[in-house]
């Protein structure tokens, strides 16, 4: 069974564009969240997915953001993007929203200059 | 608010002795306790959990132990090699049905001196 894909693994932006991050769960994984990790403040939940819904959010502005389609694909948007955001974005899926194991991806690396 | 803390941030071991990692949580709620190894350019990998209604866990070298009433959960690994080397996190789910999520620790950056 495939793992968790991220693409692009490698991004490179400006201050003041925009993002767009996508990661492909685990076949039969419903629930995909995402994380923010910088060696400063470590791993930080973004927001989770379910069933195209978003189930919960973490303590992040509005300039991030995320949806999941039908196949549980997800992908999340950063926008306005600021030097501070540079940082390795990742994914992690599970078979279920709630105390269940997530499996992450090998992550996003986005650099803003 | 929620919050886990982990320690140590660093710890060095020589090959062959054990290694103990842990971590405090603050929501008595919290139900799943995962922990995470994370080698460089990779994703974290769970390595071992624990749920609330068990106070040990293990699988081969690498054990878990959780103290509901104390907050605290703790990982031991060992017979350490260099292969052990990497970042370990802890992790707590907290929320209600529908709302989960996962605080996660620090970090602690093991080196196994061979």
């Amino acid at each position: 069974k495939a793992g968790v894909t991220q693409t692009p693994r490698y991004l490179i932006k400006t201050r003041g564009q925009q993002v767009t991050l996508s990661c492909s769960p685990i076949s039969g994984h419903r629930s995909v969240s995402w994380y923010q990790q910088t060696p400063g403040q470590g791993l930080q939940f973004l927001f989770e997915y379910f069933s195209e819904t978003q189930r919960n959010k973490g303590n992040f502005p509005g300039r991030f953001s995320g949806r999941q389609f039908s196949n549980s694909r997800s992908e999340m948007n950063v926008s306005t993007l600021e030097l501070g955001d540079s940082a390795l974005y990742l994914c992690a899926s599970s078979q279920r929203s709630g105390d269940n194991e997530q499996f992450f991806g090998p992550g996003t690396r986005l650099t803003v200059l | 608010g929620e919050n886990v803390e982990q320690h140590p941030s660093t710890l060095s071991v020589q090959e062959g002795d054990s290694a103990v990692i842990k971590c405090t949580y603050s929501d008595s709620a919290s139900n799943y306790f995962p922990w995470y190894k994370q080698e460089l350019g990779k994703g974290p990998q769970l390595i071992i959990d624990i749920r609330s209604n068990v106070g040990e866990k293990k699988d081969q070298r690498i054990a878990v132990t959780l103290n509901k009433t104390a907050k605290h959960f703790s990982l031991h690994i060992t017979e350490t090699q260099p292969e052990d080397s990497a970042v370990y996190f802890c992790a707590a789910s907290y929320g209600t049905s529908g709302t989960y999520k996962y605080i996660f620790g620090t970090g602690t950056r093991l080196k196994v001196l061979a």
